[in-house]
């Protein structure tokens, strides 16, 4: 079935550097499109979101990027601080699903000093 | 002040037993959830909620029952447990299709 996934499940990054996350998506009818950030023993944050209408949104040192040409998705954090050490997700709503996300694999972000 | 509660956070269990994991916002969400996480972090839809009525089931066994008693409330009931269950579960509120808001998780271990 369709689904969103990720590019790298890893990714180690010195403090200071900038981070880019990547996810393809394969549903060109979610409108909607989420990244999460979750902690050990957490539950999922919510960083910033972005909408089919847009390509480009800017949060506090986190950007989100969305290239619909190519169902694809980023998540740049400026500056990475070890407090950003954690798993990003990214989502999509699904289709006719009452708003419901569809996940994908996660992105585990280990910053170093 | 928390904006999305579940109890308990550990819930350990024998196989074949009966439990129910509560979930509770104080956001004046109209939308609810259950997530299920299981042991590679992959986070999997099972159950939304749109004013008290359930929206969507994504395939889950029918010993999983969700009940909302109202607006803030989404408890999720699971009878005869089974090894395969063992997962955190995440509860989650939104206002319709806006941001959702999670819960700290509920880590379930079926023995």
């Amino acid at each position: 079935g369709e689904s969103v996934g990720l590019h790298l499940p890893t990714l180690s990054v010195q403090e200071g550097d900038n981070s880019i996350i990547n996810c393809a998506y394969s549903n060109s009818a979610s409108d909607y499109f989420i990244w999460y950030k979750q902690e050990s023993g957490k539950g999922p944050q919510f960083i910033i979101d972005i909408r089919s209408n847009m390509d480009k949104r800017q949060g506090q040192r986190v950007t989100v990027l969305l290239n619909k040409t190519v169902k694809h998705l980023s998540l740049q954090i400026a500056a990475t601080q070890p407090g950003d050490s954690a798993v990003y997700f990214c989502a999509e709503n699904l289709s006719n699903s009452g708003y419901a996300l569809n996940f994908g694999k996660g992105t585990s972000l280990l910053v170093t000093p | 002040d928390t904006a999305v509660s579940q109890t308990p956070k550990y819930l350990v269990t024998q196989m074949g037993n009966d439990k129910s994991i509560k979930c509770e916002q104080n956001l004046g969400h109209d939308t609810m959830y259950w997530y299920k996480q299981d042991s590679k972090k992959f986070l999997k839809i099972m159950f939304s909620y749109n004013n008290k009525e359930l929206i969507i089931n994504e395939t889950v066994p029918n010993r999983f029952s969700p009940k909302s008693p109202d607006k803030a409330h989404l408890n999720l009931h699971i009878n005869s447990l089974e090894l395969g269950d063992s997962a955190v579960y995440f509860c989650a509120s939104s206002q319709r299709g806006n941001e959702q808001f999670f819960g700290p998780g509920t880590r379930l271990t079926v023995l």
